[in-house]
């Protein structure tokens, strides 16, 4: 069945640092990817997407590149801040039959130093 | 910006217990659905509602589980009879309908969630 791996975490950076979370899939078709964003107290937040092979997903100074041939979607930014200290989930929906079926990874704690 | 809500934040239930837990989508919405996720688990599809009906429902939306649209405006989850494993965060989210193909690519806003643990 479907699938997604994200790295594991936690992650712990200090500000300023580069950031990458690994997050690659398994599915039939051509799922559309989604990272979203769950910050302390508050409920999951759509992050950015992508929804064909090689879109780049952008927001907040984070991207993300739909990667066909690794099956991949991995989350970067540049320079982190201790605002987005946060859990982090990669997920796809496979399409077909299944309109709004998320499958999630299992999140990534991030945690940004001053 | 619109938002989904959820009540209540937090709820304690003995065991065997019937828990309803509430939801109010974003108003132009038409897909609701209901996810879960167990301290330290990945958080899990339930079932999603359209037209008031189940669209699709997962494996462990068994017997136990039902939704309903009871008013235009709220989206309810109820488990009959709780059991210890029941015990989660549980989700609820909408969207708006799209067809054509970048549908699956459309945009599920999710609440806050709604803490259930039964002793």
């Amino acid at each position: 069945g479907d699938s997604v791996t994200q790295m594991e975490g936690p992650v712990t950076l200090s500000e300023e640092a580069f950031l990458t979370i690994n997050c690659t899939y398994t599915a039939t078709g051509y799922p559309s990817l989604f990272w979203y964003v769950q910050y302390p107290g508050e409920g999951l937040q759509l992050l950015l997407k992508a929804t064909k092979a090689d879109d780049k997903g952008s927001n907040k100074g984070f991207e993300a590149t739909y990667r066909k041939e690794t099956t991949s979607f991995h989350l970067e930014k540049g320079s982190v801040q201790v605002s987005d200290s946060a859990v982090y989930f990669c997920a796809l929906n496979a399409g077909g039959t299944s309109y709004g079926k998320l499958t999630f990874g299992q999140g990534t704690i991030l945690t940004v130093h001053p | 910006e619109p938002e989904v809500t959820q009540t209540p934040s937090h709820q304690v239930t003995q065991m065997g217990q019937e828990v309803i837990l509430r939801c109010v989508p974003i108003s132009n919405h038409l897909y609701f659905y209901w996810y879960r996720q167990i301290l330290g688990q990945k958080v899990e599809f339930l079932v999603s509602f359209y037209n008031n009906e189940i669209s699709e429902k997962s494996e462990i939306f068994d017997d136990q589980f039902s939704v309903e649209r009871p008013d235009g405006s709220n989206f309810t989850l109820k488990i009959r009879s709780t059991k210890l494993e029941d015990s989660a965060m549980y989700f609820c989210a909408s969207s708006e309908y799209r067809q054509g193909p970048g549908r699956f690519g459309n945009t599920i806003y999710f609440g806050e969630g709604s803490w259930l643990t039964v002793v």
